[in-house]
C-alpha cells in the first residue's frame, strides 16, 4: 500500500456547481497528480504538483485548478461541474521524477455529473 | 508528441493460456516503460517497467523487453489464471518536462480468463 487516500470515493453532483476532490498522501513525496480515467483514452494528466504550492497543467486542464498547501495534500477543484467532467479521478504520487521513480496510485474517486 | 498505442481488447482466454498484449510507442527521446494493472474498483498497480533499450521487466509470470528498434513493449505471460482478469496498462514517462516525469497511457486492454 503506497499510503494514499481519495475523498470521496463516490459523488454525485449537478451542473455548475463547485466541487473539490482531495488527495491525501502518508509518505511525504514531493510529486503528486491528478488524472482523470475515461473508457478508450487511457488516463490523462490534469495537473501536477512538484513541491509545496508548486504546480503546472498537465493535457486535459481545462475546468480544473488544483492548490498543494502541504506537502501531504493535493486538491483538484472543478469551479463549475460540466457532464463531460463525469469520470474516475486518480490521485498519484512518487518519490522523485527519475526513470527509476514509478508512481503509485490512489484509489480514485468516480464522480457524476448529472 | 508523445503516445501509446495497445492492441484492443477485450482479450478472453482460459486458464493456462499464452497472453501477449502488444504495446507500441511514439516518442521523441528516450522514454521509460511500463505496465500496470487495475483489478475492478481499484486504482492502477505498478506490473513492471524497463528504463532502457533492450532491459527486461518481469514481476508475478509477466514479462516484456524494451525493443527500441520496434519501438514495442509487448506483455507476455506463459500461464495466465482467473486472477489475472483485470485492465492492463501500457505507460511510457516522458523526458524531463518541467519539474515533473509524466505518464502517457495507452487506452487499456481489458483481460478475461475463463476457468
Amino acid at each position: 500500500d503506497a499510503g494514499i487516500t481519495q475523498s470521496p470515493r463516490h459523488k454525485v453532483t449537478e451542473t455548475g456547481t463547485p466541487v473539490t476532490l482531495r488527495c491525501h498522501q502518508t509518505e511525504n513525496h514531493r510529486y503528486m497528480y491528478w488524472y482523470r480515467q475515461d473508457p478508450g483514452h487511457g488516463l490523462r494528466l490534469i495537473h501536477y504538483s512538484y513541491g509545496v504550492k508548486d504546480t503546472d497543467k498537465g493535457e486535459v486542464s481545462d475546468g480544473y485548478s488544483v492548490s498543494r498547501s502541504k506537502t501531504e495534500d493535493f486538491l483538484l477543484t472543478l469551479e463549475s461541474a460540466t457532464s463531460s467532467q463525469t469520470s474516475v479521478y486518480f490521485c498519484a504520487i512518487s518519490e522523485g521524477s527519475g526513470p527509476s521513480y514509478e508512481q503509485y496510485f490512489g484509489p480514485g474517486t468516480r464522480l457524476t455529473v448529472t | 508528441g508523445n503516445s501509446v498505442t495497445q492492441m484492443e481488447g477485450p482479450v478472453t482466454l482460459s486458464e493456462e493460456a499464452f497472453l501477449t498484449i502488444n504495446c507500441t510507442y511514439t516518442a521523441t527521446g528516450y522514454p521509460s516503460l511500463f505496465w500496470y494493472v487495475q483489478y475492478p474498483g481499484e486504482g492502477l498497480q505498478l506490473l513492471l517497467k524497463a528504463t532502457k533499450a533492450d532491459d527486461k521487466g518481469s514481476n508475478k509470470g509477466f514479462e516484456a523487453t524494451y525493443r527500441k528498434e520496434t519501438t514495442s513493449f509487448h506483455l507476455e505471460k506463459g500461464s495466465v489464471q482467473v486472477s489475472d482478469s483485470a485492465v492492463y496498462f501500457c505507460a511510457l514517462s516522458d523526458e524531463y518536462a518541467g519539474s515533473a516525469r509524466q505518464l502517457t497511457f495507452g487506452s487499456g486492454t481489458q483481460l478475461t480468463v475463463l476457468p
